[in-house]
């Protein structure tokens, strides 16, 4: 089945504790993406990908990393959390040219940054 | 900054009743897509329009882009409890490679039995 697969689903921690949010995609996707959703505000892009090596920043990158070794993988790394960062983070893959064709979201992660 | 405007936020509305959710920027844009998301679940795709003028229908649903593809336009017949869920325009910005979506802030749409 077609899919793309984050985890943790719920992930609760303390500010400081470096944390991973994975995400991997089974579509030979070139594009992926990560977006958090917090009320009112609706989605906001953190950093995309076009390609493997390749990263760019979105609208809201500050306090995050990622990184594209493979296809397949996006991760998205928190340093150093804090409590402004708790939020539902969204990873979509693309199979078009960016973002122009059907984006393909994961079930969401709910983080919790104590 | 882009903005995309996204009008009302909040609906609640009775079975049978018909609504209109509407997506407004000062941008133009290449693309605009609809995604519908339900509670504990991703957004998915609903439609995309791509010709300033170009109108699409999905069942109850119809979807309008507007003319000078600035602006959008969702409109429901009808409506059905299982309409309920989260609305969310996205538009795709003309002056890039592909790689940002810019997303309205959503309309909550909750249909009455």
């Amino acid at each position: 089945e077609a899919q793309v697969t984050q985890n943790p689903r719920y992930l609760i921690t303390v500010t400081g504790k470096k944390l991973t949010v994975t995400c991997s995609q089974n579509m030979n996707h070139e594009y992926m993406s990560w977006y958090r959703q917090d009320p009112g505000l609706g989605l906001r892009q953190i950093y995309y990908s076009m390609n493997v090596e390749v990263t760019d920043k979105g609208d809201v990158p500050e306090g995050y990393k990622v990184s594209r070794k493979e296809k397949r993988n996006f991760p998205l790394i928190l340093e150093s959390p804090s409590p402004n960062q708790t939020s539902l983070y969204f990873c979509a893959s693309s199979g078009g040219t960016g973002a122009r064709e059907k984006l393909f979201f994961g079930s969401g992660t709910q983080l919790s940054v104590l | 900054t882009q903005l995309l405007e996204q009008s009302p936020q909040f609906l609640s509305i009775q079975e049978g009743e018909n609504l209109t959710v509407y997506c407004n920027s000062s941008s133009v844009f290449s693309s605009l897509q609809w995604y519908r998301q339900e509670p504990g679940e991703g957004p998915v795709l609903l439609v995309t329009v791509v010709t300033g003028g170009e109108v699409k229908k999905l069942k109850r649903l119809t979807f309008q882009f507007g003319d000078a593809r600035k602006d959008s336009s969702l409109h429901i017949t009808a409506a059905q409890p299982g309409d309920t869920g989260l609305y969310l325009c996205a538009g795709l910005t003309i002056y890039n490679q592909g790689g940002k979506l810019i997303f309205g802030q959503g309309t909550e749409l909750s249909v009455k039995p």
